[in-house]
């Protein structure tokens, strides 16, 4: 039983342009989310999060938006970089829990010059 | 700082053998995790510790998995009598455990298992 979707397994974008990473979530009792970014051969490095209680949080080039009655959130780059070329895995955390995260698969970012 | 730091990076082991990973967190971290990733999943919690509290081991697969982890320092994973499905990547993290960095987990380079 997958809670945490990322349906893409892969996207391709060019230097410069937006990235739209998605991710979809099946348990109402999640309340916080992040993004991992992972290099190969390396482990994930924590990206950015959001509180439930935010639609939108942002930080530099990366934005996080989420939407509630949607259980979706999308993880925006602008602009892409071939550096951002990497698996970014959407991971969720259960409220009252202050530790367990559930993963999701990861989507394979390439950008290309 | 040194990151959190796991060894060995590669184990190949016969079906049958025990193995033990190593994972080294970062120093004054007192939150540890170990996770698994399966080749195309995301990655699955195994067990937390967190100070001198009882671990939670609800992730642990079978009672042939278990891990120990002295005080707030250097854990071990521990895998008997591996079978072929427990091939996977094994990412240990470590957290500060302050409630205002609670959801930051580091993560090591990971373990990768192959059994044969």
């Amino acid at each position: 039983d997958q809670q945490v979707k990322q349906n893409s397994p892969s996207l391709s974008v060019q230097e410069g342009r937006i990235s739209i990473l998605n991710c979809d979530y099946t348990n109402s009792m999640f309340d916080y989310f992040l993004w991992y970014k992972k290099y190969p051969a390396e482990g994930p490095t924590f990206l950015i999060s959001i509180s439930s209680i935010k639609d939108k949080n942002e930080d530099g080039r990366f934005t996080v938006f989420l939407n509630k009655s949607a259980k979706h959130l999308s993880l925006h780059i602008v602009p892409s970089q071939p550096g951002d070329s990497a698996v970014y895995f959407c991971a969720a955390k259960v409220v009252g829990s202050n530790y367990k995260l559930t993963f999701g698969k990861g989507t394979l970012l390439t950008v290309n010059p | 700082g040194a990151g959190v730091s796991q060894s060995p990076s590669n184990k190949v082991t016969e079906k049958g053998k025990d193995v033990e990973l190593r994972c080294d967190p970062i120093s004054g971290h007192t939150a540890l995790y170990w996770y698994r990733q399966r080749l195309g999943q995301g990655l699955e919690f195994l067990i937390y510790f967190q100070g001198n509290s009882a671990p939670d081991k609800s992730g642990l697969p079978s009672d042939r998995f278990s891990a120990e982890r002295t005080g707030e320092s250097v854990s071990t994973l521990t895998i008997q009598r591996t079978q072929q499905e427990d091939s996977a990547v094994y990412l240990c993290a470590s957290s500060p455990g302050g409630r205002s960095r609670r959801n930051e987990q580091y993560f090591g380079p990971g373990t990768r298992l192959t059994v044969t």
